[in-house]
């Protein structure tokens, strides 16, 4: 079984202050991790992901996520926040053999001028 | 190339009425999710498939909804007869053949907003 869970279901932070967002999994083997951004009336767009190898991974839009295995997470963080950063944003993990991928209920982030 | 297409993006039915959402995956995707999105809930996993074949369809409630995925065509979700609490976003995403090298991404389409009157 898998699962996510995003701490956090609504984060404000101050433009140009650092963006955390937390996510921890629970998967039975090796999981493939990944997060997502949706806008307001829109698809989900994948951010970054996680497969294997490096456990930092980059992705777009200046984010990126750290695989920590012993703490189980992968939490999203961005060094400085533009207002173009106020999304919804989901973690979600994929331990299954055919590509089921399992999402967390979600984070609004917030950016303040 | 084209990303995921869904139509309509709105769709209104009234209580009792059918409802057909349509996907049409990226290029060369074989595989096709359906989601549902309730506000607060995050995106739940309804059925997965690939041409012609329904290879899970564990999150989908067990009556009025079905999805095929034809030979040709777009992938059909289909709510018989649909309820209040029908009313949802439902996402399609499609992903390419495993031996592709990303099979592990999900590209997703806009989403079809579905209300229920």
């Amino acid at each position: 079984a898998q699962s996510v869970t995003q701490l956090g279901s609504h984060v404000s932070v101050s433009e140009g202050a650092l963006v955390l967002l937390r996510c921890n999994y629970s998967s039975s083997v090796p999981p493939y991790l990944f997060w997502y951004v949706q806008y307001p009336n829109q698809g989900l767009q994948l951010l970054l992901k996680y497969t294997t190898g490096a456990t930092l991974v980059k992705g777009i839009n200046g984010f990126e996520a750290e695989f920590k295995k012993s703490e189980t997470s992968f939490h999203l963080t961005k060094p400085s926040a533009h207002m173009s950063d106020a999304a919804e944003y989901f973690c979600a993990v994929n331990s299954g053999g055919y590509q089921k991928v399992t999402f967390g209920i979600g984070t609004k982030l917030q950016v303040i001028p | 190339n084209a990303g995921v297409m869904q139509n309509p993006r709105h769709l209104v039915r009234r209580r009792g009425q059918e409802a057909r959402l349509r996907c049409s995956p990226m290029k060369g995707h074989s595989h096709v999710y359906w989601y549902r999105q309730l506000p607060e809930e995050g995106l739940k996993f309804m059925v997965y498939l690939q041409k012609e074949n329904i290879i899970d369809e564990s999150g989908m409630p067990k009556e009025r909804f079905s999805a095929e995925f034809p030979k040709e065509g777009p992938s059909i979700l289909r709510i018989q007869q649909v309820v209040r609490g029908d009313s949802a976003a439902y996402f399609c995403a499609s992903s390419p053949p495993r031996l592709a090298g990303k099979a592990f991404e999900q590209y997703f389409g806009p989403g079809t907003r579905l209300t229920v009157t």
